[in-house]
């Protein structure tokens, strides 16, 4: 089954010590993107690639980074986590062009524990 | 700046009830809406959007734009419908969503 997969399913770094997250798809889709969702609250993107071009949320501190080496993959890069870093994190892929926005497939997440 | 609202974190209702779990949001352009389902255990998958105007698992949803709502109803609540719902909006070609802070929804035999 073609699908979004994130890698690994639970992930606890240390304080301060620098953690990567990643995803895969086999959808071939142009655009990937990565949300952060802490327990009770809304997902919330963080940036998403449209092919090779980046394009950050203004609220997405500088300590988030991310890669996309190849349409399959995109990495989540966290430089130096804080407490406040421990979330889940979703990747999420979708077609692009058109004019219009299209369905995006989320992967199962990855929790992020920080201590 | 876009905005969506869901002001019921949590509904309970009774297996055969109607159940409507409220929407709005704020744009002042022309919004596509989605509602996203999260059952347990299983990723945030799309339900519907409002574009295609269809009924999925007898859930509908229609953009009101005067009222700037796009509220998600079914007549008769079912069990497996107990799940995490968020409504989310995009705008024109921008590719990405803002969510709402979502409802839990738990069908109550």
């Amino acid at each position: 089954d073609a699908m979004v997969i994130q890698n690994p399913r639970y992930q606890v770094t240390q304080f301060g010590k620098p953690v990567t997250l990643s995803c895969s798809q086999t959808l071939n889709h142009n655009v990937m993107y990565w949300y952060q969702q802490k327990s009770s609250q809304a997902p919330k993107l963080l940036f998403h690639y449209y092919d090779k071009d980046f394009n950050n949320e203004a609220d997405t501190p500088d300590n988030f980074q991310s890669r996309r080496p190849n349409t399959s993959f995109c990495f989540l890069d966290i430089r130096s986590p804080g407490l406040g870093d421990a979330a889940m994190y979703l990747c999420a892929t979708s077609r692009g062009g058109g004019g219009t926005s299209y369905e995006q497939y989320f992967g199962p997440g990855t929790r992020l524990t920080v201590t | 700046a876009q905005r969506v609202t869901q002001p019921e974190k949590l509904l309970s209702v009774f297996k055969g009830a109607p159940v409507e779990l409220k929407c709005n949001y704020s744009y002042s352009g022309s919004p596509e809406l989605f509602w996203y389902v999260q059952y347990s255990r299983q990723r945030l998958q799309l339900l519907l959007r409002h574009i295609s105007r269809e009924s999925i698992k007898g859930f509908t949803a229609d953009l009101n734009k005067g009222e700037t709502s796009f509220h998600l109803k079914k007549p008769f609540a079912q069990e497996e419908d107990s799940a995490m719902y968020y409504c989310a909006l995009s705008y024109q070609g921008a590719q990405k969503l803002v969510f709402g802070q979502g409802t839990r929804l738990t069908i109550n035999p």
